[in-house]
């Protein structure tokens, strides 16, 4: 059974940092493809950051290139979002997605991780 | 950058087809995919490349796509069919970049 949970998340002051990450188990993760995508409360979809499975390929959605990195530890299943100078508009959940394939669209989801940016 | 554009809202009644579009100019080269969100859930796969449909969801799910605009259609719409729908794509350029539509509220009553 596919699983991926997302962790990380919190209540963080504008301009500053965070890491989240997303354990995943249940499949082959190094065979896949990985999306990060969130989600602003009462607000749709928007996609962030797509990372191919081995790694090599990173493709980031305008608003987050060059403040968010998306990586994997393919050792340890794990997928990874390190964020930077964050604004109050990047309050969201944050879902990691697993990709169909490897740089298709995401088939199964994380519960998501609450990300709230507040001074 | 790259939009897909969806009706807020469609309104059916139970046992009714509700059909959702969703329109982007790199459509025609493009695969669609649509994604089920239910109220504080995450959002489920129903549609994957413009027509095909993942193991578990049911046949009343289906796709299509024409020129700049593509079509989730829910055939005799359930009650529990209720909630957000998300169309999914990438420009046509090397950009690689993904887009989701705004997504449409599915109301059945």
């Amino acid at each position: 059974q596919e699983q991926l949970v997302e962790s990380g998340g919190g209540v963080v002051q504008p301009g500053t940092s965070l890491r989240l990450s997303c354990a995943a188990s249940g499949f082959a993760f190094s065979s896949y493809g990985m999306h990060w995508v969130r989600q602003a409360p009462g607000k749709g979809l928007e996609w962030l950051a797509l990372i191919s499975n081995d790694g090599s390929k990173k493709y980031y959605a305008d608003s987050v290139e060059g403040r968010f990195t998306i990586s994997r530890d393919n050792s340890k299943s794990t997928l990874n979002l390190q964020m930077s100078s964050l604004r109050p508009e990047d309050t969201a959940v944050y879902f990691c997605a697993k990709d169909q394939g490897d740089v298709a669209a995401p088939d199964y989801w994380g519960q998501g991780s609450l990300v709230t940016v507040a001074s | 950058s790259y939009e897909l554009t969806q009706p807020p809202s469609v309104s059916v009644s139970p046992g009714q087809t509700a059909r959702i579009t969703c329109s982007g100019d790199a459509l025609p080269k493009r695969y669609v995919y649509w994604y089920q969100q239910k109220s504080g859930q995450a959002p489920v796969l129903v549609i994957f490349e413009d027509n095909k449909r993942p193991s578990g969801i049911p046949e009343r799910f289906s796709g299509s796509s024409s020129g700049t605009m593509a079509t989730l259609t829910i055939s005799g719409a359930q009650v529990e069919d209720e909630g957000d729908y998300y169309c999914y794509s990438r420009d046509s350029s090397d950009t690689h970049r993904r887009v989701f539509g705004g997504g449409t509220k599915l109301t059945v009553l």
